[in-house]
Formats: C-alpha cells, structure tokens, sequence
C-alpha cells in the first residue's frame, strides 16, 4: 500500500535561515502533491500545489520543488520567520478526490 | 477565499450520548466533504467520504453505523457520533471540494470532542 513519510517529525531552524522539509512516497507516483500548514487546534490551510510534471512551484517565500524518479517532495521556506512556526502536512493525489495526508512535520522557527 | 465552518468547535459529551458536528461550505457549493479524524500529534486519518445526495463512502475500518454522515445539501454535511465512548475523543475536521480535480481543499477549524 502506498506510504507517505515527512522526514522529520520536528524541525527547529534559526530565524532568518531557510526550512527544507521533506516528503517521500512509495509505490506509484501522484498525479499532483498538495502542501497544507496546520497550526494547533486548527484545520489544515492550503499552500501549494505541483503537479507530476511541474519540476518547481514558488510562491512569496515558499518553493517546493516535485522529483518523480526520487519518488520525494521538497518544501522550503526562505528567509524563515518564528510565525512560520506550524506543522506542515504533504498530501499526494493518486488520481481521485481523496487526498492521503503525510505525518507532517513540526516546524519551529527560533528567534 | 472558500470558507468552510465547523460547529461546534468543541463539544463534552457523556458516554452513551450522541454528539452531531455540522461542516458548511459559506460561499460555494460543495459537491463532496471529507471527515477527518486526528490525534495529537499524528497526522490526518480520512474517515469518510461523502457526496450531497447519496451515501457516503467510508474508509476500511471505521463504522459506518458509529459515524453516521448526512451531506442532504450542497452546503452542509453532518457527522453524528452515536453512543459516544472515551475512546472516540478525538479532533475531528471536516474539507470541502466544489470537485474540480486537483483544486485545494478547504478545512473547517475542526471539533474537538471530549467523551467523559
């Protein structure tokens, strides 16, 4: 069955730095890879979307790049700031409405 | 930008008792609503998919008879816990998609259901 991994579970990054965070699929590749940024006791809010042949997607200070032979997603966050503190989930679409969502990852951005 | 509300926010419920959570879609129409349940610090499990007008599709492992989905309009689903237990205390979160493939969806705020 198809498994989506963040890699890592919390990250701290030093203000001002760049946050890369990752996710790895297995198996087939989606047709397109949602990232979404959840802050605690809140609902997932949409970034951005790439699709499978779409190598790169910036927007403002976020990039996320799309490598389908490495079977992996990138997320960066340029010139990081401590309110970009938030969990951030992948969510890869394999071809239907279901969205699968990642482990997410645990971003703090220290001052 | 698409706006999706989920009432209550938080809910305490007896065990025994049954708790309805409402996810409505402020200013589009939502042909389909996904339910979502969290626990803290692990990422989203998919519960149910639901479409307005018919049954909704549940993902292995959950009960349908337990979560009961209701989506009668295009801008309203409901999830009704039944005979709630301690172990259903959860976060549960509602999407919204107007069924535009590969268009985002949009989350409700999420309920958070406390069964004592």
């Amino acid at each position: 069955s198809q498994k989506i991994e963040q890699n890592s579970e919390a990250l701290n990054i030093q203000e001002g730095k760049t946050a890369t965070l990752t996710c790895n699929y297995t198996n087939y590749s989606p047709a397109y890879l949602q990232w979404y940024r959840q802050d605690p006791g809140r609902g997932p809010v949409f970034l951005l979307l790439i699709r499978e042949n779409e190598k790169e997607k910036r927007k403002e200070r976020l990039k996320v790049t799309f490598d389908t032979t490495l079977k992996q997603s990138l997320f960066h966050i340029t010139a990081s700031q401590p309110a970009d503190s938030a969990t951030y989930l992948c969510a890869p679409n394999f071809g239907n409405e279901k969205l699968t969502f990642g482990t997410g990852t645990r971003l703090t951005i220290i001052p | 930008g698409a706006v999706v509300s989920q009432h209550p926010s938080w809910v305490i419920c007896k065990s025994g008792t049954s708790v309805k959570i409402e996810c409505r879609s402020l200013d589009f129409q939502a042909t389909t609503m996904f339910w979502y349940r969290q626990f803290p610090k692990q990422s989203l499990m998919l519960m149910a998919t639901s479409n307005e007008g018919s049954k909704a599709t549940y993902e292995q492992g959950v009960e349908k008879d337990k979560f009961l989905i209701n989506h009668a309009s295009l801008t309203l689903s409901t999830l009704t816990v039944t005979s709630a237990h301690p172990e259903d205390s959860s976060f549960y979160i509602c999407s919204a998609s107007a069924g535009i493939y590969n268009s985002p969806l949009h989350f409700g705020n999420g309920t958070r259901l406390t069964v004592t």
